[in-house]
Order: C-alpha cells, then sequence, then structure tokens
C-alpha cells in the first residue's frame, strides 16, 4: 500500500529561524515527489517537485531534497517569516499508470511565531 | 496567473440529499482530479477524469459518486445521497498530462451534511 510519513506532526519556531521538515514514502512505481503548502482552509499550493533523478531543488528560501534509494525528502525553510505558517504536504506521485494519482502525508503543521 | 475555480465555497445539506460540487478548471488543462480532506486528517484522492471518462478512482470513490463534465468549461462532483462521513473539503485540480504532471488546486468547497 503507498503511504506517505512526515514528521514532525507540528513544530513552533521563532521569527528568522530555519527548520527542517522530513517525509518517508512507500509509493510504487515512484514518478515524482512535492511538497505544497497549504494554508488553513484553502488548496495546496506546489513548493517544489523532483523527479527520482534529482537529489536537490531550491525554491526561494524553501529548499527540497530527495534520496531515492532510502526513500526519503526533506524540505529545509531558512530564514522563518510568519507567512511561513501553514500545514507542509509531502506529496508522492505514481505516474501515469495510476492516473497520476497523488499520494498525500498528513503533513506537518508550522507555527512561526514573532 | 489562470486557476481553478470551485463552487459553492461552503454547501451545507442534510443527510440523504444530493450535492454536486463544481469545479472550472484552468482552461487548456486536460486532466481533473478531485480530492478531499476530512477535517484534521491528510488530502485523499478520489477520481481522476481524461478524455471524457473516468482513468482512476480511489476505494473511497464508490457508487454513491459521480463526475462528469458537462461542456467544455466544468467539472463536477456528484454524491448522490449524502452521508454524515460525506463532511470534507473538497478539492477540484487540473493539470496538463506532460513533463511533471503539476496539478494546480481550487480552494475547495467544504461541505457539511447535518
Amino acid at each position: 500500500k503507498n503511504q506517505v510519513e512526515q514528521s514532525p506532526q507540528s513544530l513552533i519556531i521563532l521569527e528568522g529561524k530555519n527548520c527542517t521538515l522530513q517525509c518517508n514514502y512507500t509509493v510504487s512505481p515512484f514518478s515524482n515527489l512535492r511538497w505544497y503548502k497549504q494554508d488553513t482552509g484553502r488548496g495546496p499550493v506546489s513548493l517544489t517537485i523532483m523527479t527520482f533523478s534529482e537529489n536537490t531543488k531550491s525554491n526561494g528560501r524553501y529548499t527540497a531534497t530527495l534520496d531515492a534509494d532510502t526513500k526519503q525528502s526533506s524540505l529545509h525553510i531558512t530564514a522563518s517569516q510568519l507567512s511561513d505558517s501553514a500545514s507542509y504536504i509531502c506529496v508522492v506521485s505514481a505516474g501515469s499508470n495510476s492516473g497520476y494519482a497523488l499520494n498525500f502525508g498528513k503533513g506537518t503543521s508550522l507555527l512561526v511565531t514573532p | 496567473e489562470p486557476e481553478v475555480t470551485q463552487t459553492p465555497s461552503h454547501q451545507v445539506t442534510q443527510m440523504g440529499q444530493e450535492v454536486i460540487l463544481r469545479c472550472v478548471p484552468i482552461s487548456n488543462h486536460l486532466y481533473f482530479y478531485w480530492y478531499r480532506q476530512i477535517l484534521g486528517q491528510k488530502v485523499e484522492f478520489l477520481v481522476s477524469f481524461y478524455n471524457n471518462e473516468i482513468s482512476e478512482k480511489s476505494e473511497i470513490f464508490d457508487d454513491q459518486f459521480s463526475v462528469e463534465r458537462p461542456d467544455g468549461s466544468n467539472f463536477t462532483l456528484k454524491i448522490r445521497s449524502t452521508k454524515l462521513e460525506d463532511s470534507a473539503m473538497y478539492f477540484c485540480a487540473s493539470s496538463v498530462p506532460t513533463g511533471m504532471n503539476i496539478q494546480y488546486f481550487g480552494a475547495g468547497t467544504r461541505l457539511s451534511v447535518l
């Protein structure tokens, strides 16, 4: 069964600090891994997307890493801002033979405080 | 920037009633999806739709659910006889099925079944 596990479940950090979120997955066949940001009551917004051949990808203050061998990914947020407070969701795509269905983790709830 | 729009933003219905959730995907997209998120839980895949037919569906998408693209712009999710456990946030997404197949999500419809 395809699964995506994230840790920690929630995290509180001070504004300006860095943090790293973790994702482990068992999805087959693997197509790509995405990190989404979801504000409360809104739809998910894509931050990064990586295939198995990519080890790292950055989008501004967000840097994602992927180890396809160990099936682990991380999202590093640098110099956090209050607006970074949201749920960060790791999503793994199983590819076209699965109708491009996305497998979602439960998310890490991040709170950035002044 | 083009976006996926969903209506209504909040739907309240009585148990046993039929509801239709509406979505207008991004105009040049060819793949359409429905996801749901029960409060406090992860986003779950329901169905993907391509070329006027279902390409993949999850175990959740049973006979009480149906999807339709009634015209060139709308994509609907119908729940025939709602149950209390159908209360959730329903997200529509669309994509161009090339490359990374990035799915763009709408803001969601919150369905409350009383």
